[in-house]
């Protein structure tokens, strides 16, 4: 299972929007709806913002939103603030009881 | 609330062997899937394996399939994860997450580096 692309970086200002894309196969992200984000602070472990491809879980902020198309998924971030400055991981179940991350995203709150 | 605990990383030679424990509180274990993840030092997420919640499947990644094993005892509250034939590229942080497709929970992972 090859991990799903994601670009390196990404940057917007505080106040302003940024979306990271999640690109997979027809096997993964296009086949299920079982996309997940991870937002990651350094040292930290892992804490999902995003389930299902556009569930939040409580606690929350609404300022993220999740979406997919095709063998695409997005994250959108709104009203970027200084603490959502962090490396984000999409997540995708892949069939067969065999899970995926994504390569990973690093955002940088200017 | 609920709670994951790793333990038993630590540094063994190429070719050795190590077993991963995670103590889980505040949620039914019996009836959790459960999942180990890793980490890499600066790189990704990668999942490494599953145990269902039943206890009667267990899935790897490739990267690992016949090296390591995940298990649970049940009234230890605890999860597996034996190591074996470790290489370099073995090193990482290893987590054990409650779910990868619903909210769930992670605990805050064991380094396992494998240098000689």
């Amino acid at each position: 299972q090859s991990a799903l692309t994601q670009p390196p970086s990404a940057s917007g200002s505080p106040g302003q929007s940024v979306t990271i894309s999640c690109t997979g196969t027809s096997s993964d992200v296009g086949g299920y709806n079982y996309v997940s984000w991870y937002q990651q602070h350094p040292g930290k472990a892992p804490k999902v913002m995003i389930y299902e491809v556009s569930k939040r879980p409580s606690g929350v902020p609404d300022r993220f939103s999740g979406s997919k198309s095709g063998n695409t998924a997005s994250l959108t971030l709104s009203g970027l603030q200084a603490e959502d400055e962090a490396d984000y991981y999409c997540s995708s179940y892949g069939g067969s009881n065999n899970y995926v991350f994504g390569t990973g995203t690093k955002v940088t709150v200017l | 609330q609920v709670q994951l605990v790793e333990s038993g990383g630590g540094v063994v030679q190429p070719g050795g062997s190590l077993r991963l424990s995670c103590a889980v509180s505040g949620f039914t274990f019996s009836r959790s899937g459960m999942h180990w993840v890793r980490q890499a030092p600066g790189k990704g997420l990668e999942w490494v394996a599953f145990l269902r919640y039943d206890g009667s499947n267990v899935f790897y990644a490739d990267s690992v399939k016949g090296r390591f094993t995940i298990s649970r005892d049940i009234s230890k509250n605890t999860l597996y994860l034996q190591m074996n034939s470790l290489r370099a590229e073995d090193t990482a942080v290893y987590y054990c997450a409650t779910s990868l497709e619903k909210p769930g929970d992670w605990g805050q992972g064991t380094l396992v580096t494998v240098s000689s």
